[in-house]
């Protein structure tokens, strides 16, 4: 069964920090999701990634956020200048197509930062 | 702001019992309601996506039920095992952003079948 690979599952970063979070998403899905889960809160939506470009955005994903797919396979979730409350579970995605199909999720990036 | 509500947030059943819980949703809008089942340490698995009012989707012991009109979904697990235990998530994808389809979800059930 083909699976989201994300990588590291753990990372431990200084305030202030850059970090990027790696996924690859199954090979022939067309559409890219990055959410995450704070702890004791509900899976929230952070950005959709759609024919090399966003296609939407949430409120959290302001300036300090970026995603890149550069190369046909990765998709990378880039936040440049971390803040204590972005300690967080990052979820990658990815689906094939729209309506009937649900996601494929990675097993997610445990963030913490310190 | 779109909020996707479940209930109840924890359950404990008996092994062999049948059980079933809810989640509410924006009854406007509406473009597509998901089910995922997410066990600790594995990711979110994708149990059904339903689309159409009154739709009712089964997949061995588990269905589950969609009402849009009045803005809520039943999910039915029967005959409960140990492998069932696991955090139900429900999630709403709102109708105006086609295509992508972001996901709004509840806090999910989390569900625990004792043996």
């Amino acid at each position: 069964e083909p699976e989201v690979t994300q990588t590291p599952s753990h990372q431990v970063t200084q305030m202030g920090q850059e970090v990027i979070l790696r996924c690859v998403p199954i090979s022939n899905h067309l559409y890219f999701y990055w959410y995450r889960q704070i702890l004791g809160q509900k899976v929230e939506f952070l950005v959709s990634f759609y024919n090399n470009e966003i296609s939407e955005k949430s409120e959290i994903f302001d300036d300090q956020f970026s995603v890149e797919r550069p190369d046909g396979s990765n998709f990378t979730l880039k936040i440049r200048s971390t803040k204590l409350e972005d300690s967080a579970m990052y979820f990658c995605a990815s689906r094939l197509t729209a309506v009937t199909y649900g996601y494929t999720f990675g097993s997610g990036t445990r963030l913490t930062v310190v | 702001i779109l909020n996707v509500e479940q209930s109840p947030q924890s359950l404990h059943v008996q092994e062999g019992d049948s059980t079933n819980f809810t989640c509410s949703f924006p009854s406007s809008n509406f473009y597509a309601l998901h089910w995922y089942r997410w066990e600790t340490a594995k990711s979110p698995e994708a149990l059904f996506v339903m689309t159409l009012n009154g739709d009712e989707k089964k997949k061995g012991r588990i269905s589950a039920t969609l009402n849009t009109k009045e803005g809520y979904s039943y999910l039915y697990i029967k005959g409960s095992q140990p492998e069932d235990s696991a955090t139900y998530l429900c999630a709403f994808a709102p109708g105006w952003v086609q295509g992508a389809q972001k996901l709004v979800f509840g806090q999910g059930t989390r569900l625990t079948i004792n043996p």
